[in-house]
C-alpha cells in the first residue's frame, strides 16, 4: 500500500492564482481530512469528509473548497490564493475511530508559498 | 468546546536524560480519543499512540511511556534515556467522534549529544 499520497510537494503561487492540492489514499478509508500547519503551530482542520459525496467544514475553511467524488480522492481547491494561505498542508485518512485501534494516517505534506 | 494545551513550547535535554512532555485536554464528552504524534525535522507526522477515554491503563513501548489520568485531564508522554533521534516536535491531539481532531501547538524537543 502507498498509504496517503499528496501532490505536489512544493508550490509557489502568485496572489489571486488558483490551484488544487491532490490527495489519494489506497486503504479504503471512509474518513479523510485536510489540515494546515503554520510555522510553530499545531494542525488546524480545514475540511473533512466521512465518505464519498459528504464533506463538512473544519475550524478554518475560508478560502478553500473540497469535493469527494470517490473514496480514494479528496482534493483541496484554493480559488484566489492569498499570502495568509502560505502554509504546509497535510492530508490524512482513517477508517473509523470506533475501531479501537484506528488512527489517522498522514500524507507527506505540501509546502505552499503565496507571494 | 474542545481544547488541547501543550504548555511546554521547547525542551532541551542532554542525551540519556529522561524527559516528560505534558498534555492537558478539555472536553465535556465522556467518550473521546487521545493521540500523540511525532514530527521529525523531515516534516512527516508519525503516529505514536492512541488512548480511548474508557481505558486509563498506562502504556509502555520501549523507551516511551504514557500516563493517562482522567482526574486531571492529562495525557503525558515520557521518553526514558533520550537519544538524539528523539529530537522532533511532538503533538498531542484529541478527537471526539473521528470527525474532527484538535491538536495542541506542539512541544519541540532537542536532545543534545
Amino acid at each position: 500500500n502507498a498509504g496517503v499520497t499528496q501532490t505536489p510537494k512544493f508550490r509557489i503561487l502568485k496572489i489571486g492564482q488558483s490551484m488544487t492540492l491532490q490527495c489519494t489514499q489506497d486503504m479504503n478509508h471512509n474518513y479523510m481530512y485536510w489540515y494546515r500547519q503554520d510555522p510553530g503551530m499545531g494542525l488546524k482542520l480545514i475540511y473533512y469528509s466521512v465518505g464519498a459525496g459528504i464533506t463538512d467544514k473544519g475550524e478554518v475553511p475560508n478560502g478553500y473548497n473540497v469535493s469527494r467524488s470517490t473514496t480514494e480522492d479528496f482534493p483541496l481547491r484554493l480559488e484566489l490564493a492569498a499570502p495568509s494561505q502560505t502554509s504546509v498542508y497535510f492530508c490524512a485518512s482513517s477508517y473509523s475511530l470506533q475501531a479501537l485501534t484506528d488512527t489517522q494516517y498522514f500524507g507527506p505534506g505540501t509546502r505552499l508559498t503565496v507571494l | 468546546a474542545q481544547k488541547v494545551t501543550q504548555a511546554q513550547t521547547e525542551i532541551s535535554v542532554v542525551e540519556k536524560e529522561d524527559v516528560t512532555l505534558d498534555c492537558v485536554y478539555e472536553t465535556r464528552d465522556t467518550t473521546y480519543y487521545l493521540f500523540w504524534y511525532k514530527q521529525p525535522p523531515s516534516g512527516e507526522l508519525v503516529f505514536l499512540i492512541r488512548r480511548n477515554s474508557f481505558d486509563e491503563q498506562n502504556e509502555i513501548s520501549g523507551r516511551y511511556s504514557w500516563n493517562f489520568q482522567k482526574s486531571t485531564s492529562s495525557f503525558n508522554f515520557t521518553i526514558t534515556a533520550s537519544q538524539v533521534v528523539d529530537s522532533a516536535v511532538y503533538f498531542c491531539a484529541l478527537s471526539l467522534t473521528g470527525n474532527q481532531f484538535y491538536f495542541g501547538t506542539g512541544t519541540s524537543l532537542t536532545v543534545i549529544p
